[in-house]
């Protein structure tokens, strides 16, 4: 089954600092991917999903991915972090028979320090 | 518009209870999904509920957890003789219309602690 993995567990960057957290899924094929957050104390919500066409997929608050194909990844960007963006992501691929569940990986938590 | 709701947030019971959370999705929405929110586990899918079909249970952990979803709209976690294994955080999240590309909006949840 499709599976995604995030290998950052915990990052803690500086204001201003670029952003980049890994996330890989497991097999080729035709894809969708999600990226959510989670801020402190509010729910789930999307920031960004790829399924079909540019690879790069741009998402709300300045955030971006980009699908690449040849290395299994999806990985999130961001130039300019702020404090603001002290959450946790999670990376997540559709499986299941239907594809309809979404199969979340471990997710990073991102910590800025102002 | 509003968004997913759900209750209570917040549930203390002591092991052996039965429990039962409730979902309100956004009006509109034939998908309804129930997920599973836990230190060790991550978020782990349960149930989803499409229209009037019969619904996805794959991923329900033991036969002490059901659902039901009433007139396509409100939805109802059960879970019998809980176990403290079972305290979680347990989001519900719906979206338009099955396909494997639509948005999944989640609910606040419900922090189950079973004592």
């Amino acid at each position: 089954a499709q599976s995604v993995s995030q290998h950052n567990h915990h990052v803690i960057l500086s204001e201003a600092a670029s952003l980049e957290l890994g996330c890989n899924y497991s097999y080729g094929g035709t894809v969708n991917l999600f990226w959510y957050v989670q801020y402190p104390g509010q729910h789930l919500q999307l920031l960004l999903k790829y399924f079909s066409g540019d690879p790069l997929v741009k998402g709300i608050k300045g955030f971006e991915a980009e699908f690449i194909k040849s290395k299994f990844s999806f990985n999130l960007r961001k130039p300019s972090v702020q404090w603001s963006d002290t959450a946790e992501y999670f990376c997540a691929v559709p499986t299941g028979a239907g594809s309809y569940q979404l199969t979340f990986g471990k997710g990073t938590k991102l910590s800025v320090i102002p | 518009g509003a968004g997913v709701s759900q209750s209570p947030s917040n549930k203390v019971t002591e092991k052996g209870k039965d429990v039962e959370l409730r979902c309100d999705p956004i009006s509109g929405h034939t998908a309804l999904y129930w997920y599973r929110q836990s230190l060790g586990q991550g978020l782990e899918f349960l149930i989803y509920f499409q229209g009037n079909s019969a619904p996805d249970k794959s991923g329900l952990p033991s036969d002490r957890f059901s659902a039901e979803r009433t007139g396509g709209s409100v939805s109802t976690l059960t879970i019998q003789r809980t176990q403290q294994e079972d305290s979680a955080v347990y989001l519900c999240a719906s979206s338009s219309a099955w396909a494997s590309y639509n948005e999944q909006f989640f609910g606040p949840g419900t922090r189950l602690t079973v004592l």
